[in-house]
């Protein structure tokens, strides 16, 4: 029930495309629900956040939509660059003080 | 400020050796963590600490040992090294608990053999 399943493992997108990665959770305690950005040989780092009394949050060219019903969460990168060629990690929490359960990860690659 | 820096980089145990990761944050961080990272498989907490002296096992603990003696330090011991504990490891940093950014070190690279 700590779970937070990711997918797909993997996504090769054009560039100026739409990348969608999807994340699921069992745990209805959870309350935020992160994604972090890892670079090839760097620790991952913050991209956006997300609490479920919103469905959506947008920053930039970078949406996560959130579907409390149904306990999923999604990240949708718009106008998709080679520089968003990154590992993203979907996570959640159940409340502060509580520590995060990642997801397993997926690797985009943008094509020029 | 360099935010949260680990030492080393890279390293190669035989099985059976012990070694210490370090980690040092400038931040005035209250929370740290560190964490694994296993091809396919996310990142497992391994024992994070809330604040200097305090200290609270992971997902993952065995294995490892750890002390915050410091609000800057946090380094992580493995005693007896494994093959099974060849991994990425990355230490990490947060104001707060969960809901607090998160800043992670590099990482560092082992190889147990």
């Amino acid at each position: 029930q700590q779970q937070v399943k990711q997918s797909p493992q993997s996504l090769i997108v054009q560039k100026g495309g739409i990348s969608i990665i999807n994340c699921a959770y069992e745990n209805t305690a959870f309350d935020y629900f992160p994604w972090y950005q890892q670079f090839p040989g760097k620790g991952p780092a913050l991209l956006i956040a997300i609490r479920p009394d919103v469905s959506e949050k947008k920053e930039g060219r970078f949406t996560i939509s959130f579907n409390k019903s149904a306990k999923q969460f999604s990240l949708h990168i718009m106008d998709s660059q080679p520089g968003d060629s990154a590992t993203y990690f979907c996570a959640a929490s159940a409340g502060r003080g509580q520590n995060f359960v990642f997801g397993p990860g997926t690797r985009l690659s943008v094509l020029p | 400020n360099a935010g949260v820096t680990q030492t080393p980089k890279f390293r190669i145990l035989k099985i059976g050796q012990s070694m210490t990761l370090q980690c040092t944050q400038d931040m005035n961080h209250n929370y740290m963590y560190w964490y694994r990272q296993d091809p396919g498989m996310g990142l497992k907490l391994i024992y994070y600490s809330v604040g200097a002296g305090i200290t609270d096992k992971g997902e993952v603990p065995n294995g490892y040992n750890v002390s915050r003696s410091t609000t800057e330090d946090f380094p992580l011991r493995l005693e007896l090294a494994a093959p099974s504990q060849t991994s990425v490891y990355f230490c990490a940093s947060s104001f707060g608990g969960a809901e607090d950014e998160q800043y992670f070190g590099p990482g560092t690279r082992l190889t147990v053999t």
